[in-house]
């Protein structure tokens, strides 16, 4: 069974620009979280959706991120404009059930904003 | 609200040693707990869960973790380290009301292992 995809791997860019990060969740999976993972620290929730809606975006900060989940499956994490602040590892994160639900990783997207 | 505090941030131990590490969960309903194991450059992998069923949890490579109502805690442990299980810990709680489904982590602890 294929894990959680995330791509890319790595991405710097240059702080103002816009930067787009894609996840593919396991197969059948029907809630997709979006972490945000700053250095030396655990992962933090940006966004949980159940199927095609955004259930849990308390913690996104609106005025510059944005994600969808068309079709309910593949999702993508938008930041405009980027931010010195922003640079991180942004985590995908797939499961089958809420609560007790195992949450499956991707490698994450490491992000350097210069 | 739940919050996870893992005591202290590094922790070394020599191999064949054992292994332990901190984890305090506040809760004001019966906790998920969770481990996960981050080796470098590479996401999280689940090491155990305890969803209120057994209290010692048993996991992958080895581990296991006990989970003590009485102290909030649900420390990871591991008889004997091997070179292998250098990497970074998180512990995690989730469920309760008001946060289903969202994991909340601890800072994470970093284990190394010395020859």
């Amino acid at each position: 069974e294929a894990g959680v995809v995330q791509s890319p791997r790595y991405k710097i860019i240059e702080k103002k620009q816009p930067v787009a990060f894609w996840c593919n969740p396991i197969s059948g999976h029907n809630t997709l979280y979006w972490y945000r993972q700053n250095l030396g620290q655990g992962p933090e929730l940006l966004i949980r959706y159940e199927n095609e809606e955004a259930v849990d975006d308390s913690q996104l900060p609106k005025d510059r991120f944005s994600a969808e989940r068309l079709k309910g499956v593949d999702s993508t994490l938008k930041i405009q404009p980027a931010e010195l602040g922003d640079s991180a590892v942004y985590l995908c994160a797939s499961s089958a059930a809420q609560v007790a639900g195992t949450q499956y990783f991707g490698p994450g997207t490491r992000l350097l904003v210069l | 609200a739940q919050s996870v505090t893992q005591l202290g941030s590094h922790v070394s131990v020599s191999e064949g040693a054992l292994v332990l590490l901190r984890c305090n969960y506040s809760s004001s309903v019966p906790p998920y707990l969770f481990w996960y194991v981050q080796y470098p450059n590479q996401g999280l992998q689940l090491l155990l869960k305890y969803t209120s069923a057994a209290t010692l949890v048993k996991g992958i490579n080895g581990f296991e973790a006990e989970f003590k109502k009485s102290e909030t805690s649900f420390h990871l442990t591991k008889p004997s380290a091997h070179m292998s299980d250098a990497a970074e810990y998180f512990c995690a709680v989730s469920g309760g009301s008001g946060n289903t489904g969202k994991l909340i982590f601890g800072q994470g602890t970093t284990l190394q292992v010395k020859p």
